[in-house]
């Protein structure tokens, strides 16, 4: 089953519009990373961020973490066409096994 | 700096028949992953590596499909004999390190397409 469910499911909006893209899962995490992915490629890794942190920046990218509501989201902001592409939450519990359980993604559309 | 290969890019193949996918992994990366990407079910993982070791195989959907990594620069993901409801992406993926904070890189991802 799916760890990260994000939300919305799809998202169009102008270019420079800010986006904003979020993510709930259900168990305690030990981190939560953002990846995107192009139509037809592999995914990409964005941004790493830690159970003890509430917020991250990289870039035009902006990554807040509420493990009490146990939900992140990702804000990409003055967007561009380039970043047309599926983003996706991915979720690392710890314990024994070391794996990612990833989410369904959200697919931004930035239209020129 | 090569990335993770994976090959074929492509294949398409009939219901029964063999398929084998093939990944190199980032060198001196000591995880290997393979996931299964359809729009039903997403991303799903399926088995992973540890210094050539298989630690986790619970996503491997049944016994039709195997992975091996006879070293720490080639896996195969095989499936035998294959059916339509295989037909999806394949994604290999690598890690440096275990820990809290490595992230995976991924390859381009082979398209299986099984009549």
């Amino acid at each position: 089953s799916q760890q990260g469910e994000e939300d919305p499911q799809a998202l169009s909006i102008q270019e420079g519009e800010n986006a904003t893209m979020n993510c709930s899962y259900k168990t305690s995490i030990n981190n939560l990373q953002w990846y995107r992915q192009n139509s037809g490629r592999g995914l990409v890794h964005l941004i790493l961020i830690r159970s003890n942190e509430r917020e991250k920046h990289s870039g035009r990218l902006r990554v807040t973490l509420d493990t009490s509501k146990k939900s992140s989201s990702l804000l990409i902001t003055a967007s561009r066409a380039a970043d047309t592409a599926s983003y996706f939450c991915a979720t690392e519990s710890g314990g024994s096994n070391y794996k990612l359980t990833f989410g369904k993604g959200t697919l931004l559309t930035v239209n020129p | 700096d090569a990335g993770v290969i994976q090959s074929p890019r492509h294949e398409v193949t009939e219901m029964g028949q063999e398929v084998t996918l093939r990944c190199k992994p980032i060198s001196g990366h000591d995880y290997l992953f393979w996931y299964r990407q359809t729009m039903m079910r997403g991303l799903e993982l399926l088995i992973y590596f540890n210094n050539n070791v298989p630690i986790d195989d619970s996503g491997m959907p049944e016994d039709r499909f195997s992975a091996k990594m006879p070293n720490a620069s080639f896996s195969t993901l095989k499936i035998q004999p294959s059916e339509p409801r295989d037909s999806a992406v394949y994604f290999c993926a690598s890690s440096l390190v275990a820990g809290f904070q490595e992230t995976q890189y991924f390859g381009p991802g082979t398209r299986l397409l099984v009549l």
